[in-house]
Order: structure tokens, then sequence, then C-alpha cells
């Protein structure tokens, strides 16, 4: 089945310590999006990229990292700096063609 | 930046009965989309409007792109149980300058509960 996966559904992490969220479509998608979600906020954009070996910062891409050495592959990095991790976080893609985005399941990271 | 006002925040509604939602924005968009997320998932997308006034069905789902470029509706009509979830609206707009096309911006979404 063609889709986007995210990796592993719950990731729980110590104080202090780097994290790297998976995210992996068939879609042969060109763009891929990482977005943060806390509790009744909008998606917020992490980083983006819209061509492998290329990526940009969103809106809040402190304490976070990313590589796009993979068209496919679009893995994030939760840095020690990032200070309130804990959150759901989401990835995207979408097509050359297409105008919208569509979304992975999804990972809940938690800081113990 | 931008910024979607989305409202409500929620609501409670009684299986059968017609919904309505609704995002403003500070600035134009020319591209509107609404999502729906279900607990612990991924937002899934609904419909897309790509042009001012235009109105578009998806089964039971209408949306309209307003015609200022700042605002859009969501409608559904004869709620069931399995409407419950968060929708949200995202606007995008396609900007020719490098490494800023089609990012979306999110409101923050309506809870919506069906009481069977």
């Amino acid at each position: 089945d063609g889709g986007i996966t995210q990796s592993p559904k719950y990731l729980f992490r110590k104080e202090g310590q780097n994290v790297t969220l998976s995210c992996e479509q068939n879609l042969n998608h060109d763009a891929m999006y990482w977005y943060r979600q806390d509790p009744g906020q909008g998606l917020r954009l992490i980083y983006y990229s819209q061509i492998v070996n290329d990526f940009q910062k969103g809106d809040i891409a402190e304490g976070y990292s990313v590589s796009r050495e993979k068209k496919e592959s679009f893995p994030l990095t939760v840095t020690s700096a990032q200070k309130n991790p804990t959150a759901f976080y989401l990835c995207a893609s979408r097509g050359r063609t297409e105008e919208t985005q569509y979304f992975g399941p999804g990972t809940r990271l938690l800081v113990l | 930046g931008q910024q979607l006002n989305q409202s409500p925040q929620s609501m409670f509604i009684q299986e059968g009965e017609d919904v309505s939602m609704n995002c403003t924005s500070s600035s134009i968009f020319n591209t509107w989309l609404w999502y729906k997320q279900d607990p612990g998932e991924g937002p899934v997308l609904l419909i897309a409007l790509y042009k001012a006034g235009e109105l578009t069905s998806n089964g039971r789902l209408t949306a309209q792109f307003g015609i200022t470029r700042k605002d859009s509706f969501l409608n559904i009509s004869a709620s069931i149980p399995s409407d419950v979830g968060i929708y949200f609206c995202a606007g995008q707009n396609l900007h020719n300058s490098g490494g800023s096309n089609y990012k979306l911006t999110f409101g923050k979404g309506t809870l919506l509960t069906v009481n069977p």
C-alpha cells in the first residue's frame, strides 16, 4: 500500500537525550514536512524539504534538525536544546504536481 | 505572520444535527483546505478549495472559499457519531520565490462531539 509511515507510534525520552523520529513515504512525493502539535493548538511547521538534499526551517525550528538524503525519507531529530519536546509530531508529504499535503499517523513523544 | 482564527473551539451536538464552523484570516490565501483528525492519528484531507467563491461538496460535507479570500466555512449535514474529531482549516499561498511554496497555516481546530 502507498502511504506515509511514522515510527514509532509512541516514544519516550529521558531529559537531555537526543531522539530521532522516522518518516518514510512510498508515494514518490518530492516535498516532505514536519509539524508539531500541542493540545488545543493547530499544527506548527518545524522543517520542510522540497527536494532531496535540501531543507528549510519552518516557524519553530529551534532545537530540531533534519536530513533529506533520500527522497522517501525525512527523519527529524529532537535535540536536547529543545526545551519543551513533549508533543505529537506529524510528518506530511506532497507530490510535485499537487497542492495538498498528506499526513502520516504521527509519533507521540514524551520526555520523562 | 499570517494567523487563522477558527471557530468555534468546540461543539457538542446531537446526532442528525447540522454543523457549521469557519475560519478567518488576517490576510488572503489562494487555497483553503479542511482536514479532520481522529484522536491519536494524523489529519485527513476532507476538502480543498482553490478559487475565491468556490463551493465544494464531499458527501455530507460542504465547504466554501470566501469571496474576500480571507475566510472559509465547512458545513456538515445530518451528523453521525463517526463525525467526532477535530476539524482543522488551513490556508496556503503559492509563492514564486523559492523556499516558501506550499506552506500551510493552520487554525487551532474545532473539536466536534456528536451524542448518539
